[in-house]
């Protein structure tokens, strides 16, 4: 059973716009959520993180929202730029994220059209 | 800093051969982990180390994964004997424990036929 689901394996957005990418968790004893990139024929690369104790998380273009009581959390992009178009890995974490297992959604692949 | 390094990059073997994936971490980080990721099932954590102990093996599919960390600076995952369902990319990671962010290598593509 999946604890971690990222329920659109992609997403097609305008160079400019916003991207919306979602993640809903099962498991409420996480409490450090992050979010990752990964190019092709790259490993993946951290990109913004969250505690369960904020319910918003901001570094440049990219938001993170925490939503606990519906165990949902999203990553906003504003504005998109076509060098963001890569598949983006929701995880999650227990103990504040001082375990280091990360648990992974399988991902949502972002297109960014010029 | 060169950050994670794994090698081989690709490799191709045959069903029964054995196979070796070598990881270095960034020097300082004490924990390790090796995921394997699939079409199927996405990024799955096979095992992962502390201070060059292993912590949790409990996502090692079967008695034919090992995995060893002899010292701060490297580590092995090895399968023997490799089957065409092991085929993968296999990515090894490093973090600080305490700070949930691990960095990922380059990944290991494998094929066995």
């Amino acid at each position: 059973d999946q604890q971690v689901k990222q329920n659109s394996p992609s997403l097609s957005v305008q160079e400019g716009r916003i991207s919306i990418l979602n993640c809903d968790y099962t498991n409420s004893m996480f409490d450090y959520f992050l979010w990752y990139k990964k190019y092709p024929a790259e490993g993946p690369t951290f990109l913004i993180s969250i505690s369960s104790i904020k319910d918003k998380n901001e570094d440049g273009r990219f938001t993170v929202f925490l939503n606990k009581s519906a165990k949902h959390l999203s990553l906003h992009i504003v504005p998109s730029q076509p060098g963001d178009s890569a598949v983006y890995f929701c995880a999650a974490s227990g103990y504040g994220g001082s375990q280091g297992n990360l648990i992974f959604g399988k991902g949502t692949k972002l297109s960014v059209k010029p | 800093d060169a950050g994670v390094i794994q090698s081989p990059r690709h490799e191709v073997t045959e069903m029964g051969q054995e196979v070796t994936l070598r990881c270095k971490p960034i020097s300082g980080h004490n924990s390790l982990f090796w995921y394997r990721q699939t079409m199927m099932r996405g990024l799955e954590l096979l095992i992962y180390f502390n201070n060059n102990v292993p912590i949790d093996d409990s996502g090692m599919p079967e008695d034919r994964f090992s995995a060893k960390m002899p010292n701060a600076s490297f580590s092995t995952l090895k399968i023997q004997p490799s089957e065409p369902r092991d085929s993968a990319v296999y990515f090894c990671a490093s973090s600080l424990r305490g700070n949930g962010e691990q960095y990922f290598g380059p990944g290991t593509r494998l094929t066995v036929t």
